[in-house]
């Protein structure tokens, strides 16, 4: 079954505390991408990746980290998590930026409480 | 600077009627208009799309309209069953910034 897997679905952690999130798609897609959606604002995107070891920064990227060092796997990591950060968190994949030619695919969601 | 408005938040409407979502953006130089669907503790999942290059693409009960010179996208649901409740994002694309850009998304009611 095609899917985009994240983990962990639920995390609740203090300020300053490393943390990771990872996404793994099984579809082969070149392109992945991480949104956050928050009441109001909704889906932002803080980072993408067209390939391996090629990633660029979205609209929000500020606290965040990611690397893809391998074509299936994008994790997110926020090295000194702050309350600001508390949100929830989708990971998405499609072929490469294809627009509506291949729409994203999405993870089912982290949701992060950082105190 | 919002980029992409989805300006009523919330929408009821009776099953079998019409419902119609909408959105603005304010760049011309988007190439690719999608709507995406959102359950609750799921993730979004693509609906319909369209490309700068028409002005109306169908799927079944969903028709998305593309207004260009008033850069409005619509979103036409006929007719509307209790199982499209769910909260609708309209998201933009440029091919040439590989970035997508989301609304803030209407949560639509369908009345039985």
């Amino acid at each position: 079954e095609a899917q985009v897997t994240q983990n962990p679905r639920y995390l609740i952690t203090v300020t300053g505390k490393k943390l990771t999130v990872t996404c793994s798609q099984n579809m082969n897609h070149e392109y992945m991408s991480w949104y956050r959606q928050d009441p109001g604002l909704g889906l932002r995107q803080i980072y993408y990746s067209m390939n391996v070891e090629v990633t660029d920064k979205g609209d929000v990227p500020e606290g965040y980290k990611v690397s893809r060092k391998e074509k299936r796997n994008f994790p997110l990591i926020l090295e000194s998590p702050s309350p600001n950060q508390t949100s929830l968190y989708f990971c998405a994949s499609s072929y490469r930026g294809q627009g509506d030619k291949q729409p994203q695919h999405f993870g089912d969601g982290t949701r992060l409480s950082i105190l | 600077d919002q980029q992409v408005k989805q300006n009523s938040p919330s929408l009821s409407v009776q099953e079998g009627r019409i419902s119609i979502l909408n959105c603005d953006y304010t760049n011309s130089m988007f190439d690719y208009f999608l709507w995406y669907k959102k359950y609750p503790a799921e993730g979004p999942t693509f609906l319909i799309s369209i490309s700068s290059i028409k002005d109306k693409n169908e799927d079944g009960r969903f028709t998305v309209f593309l207004n260009k010179s008033a850069k409005h996208l619509s979103l036409h649901i006929v007719p509307s069953q209790p199982g499209d409740s769910a909260v609708y994002f309209c998201a933009v694309y440029t091919s040439g910034t590989y970035k997508y850009i989301f609304g803030t998304g209407t949560r639509l009611k369908v009345l039985a």
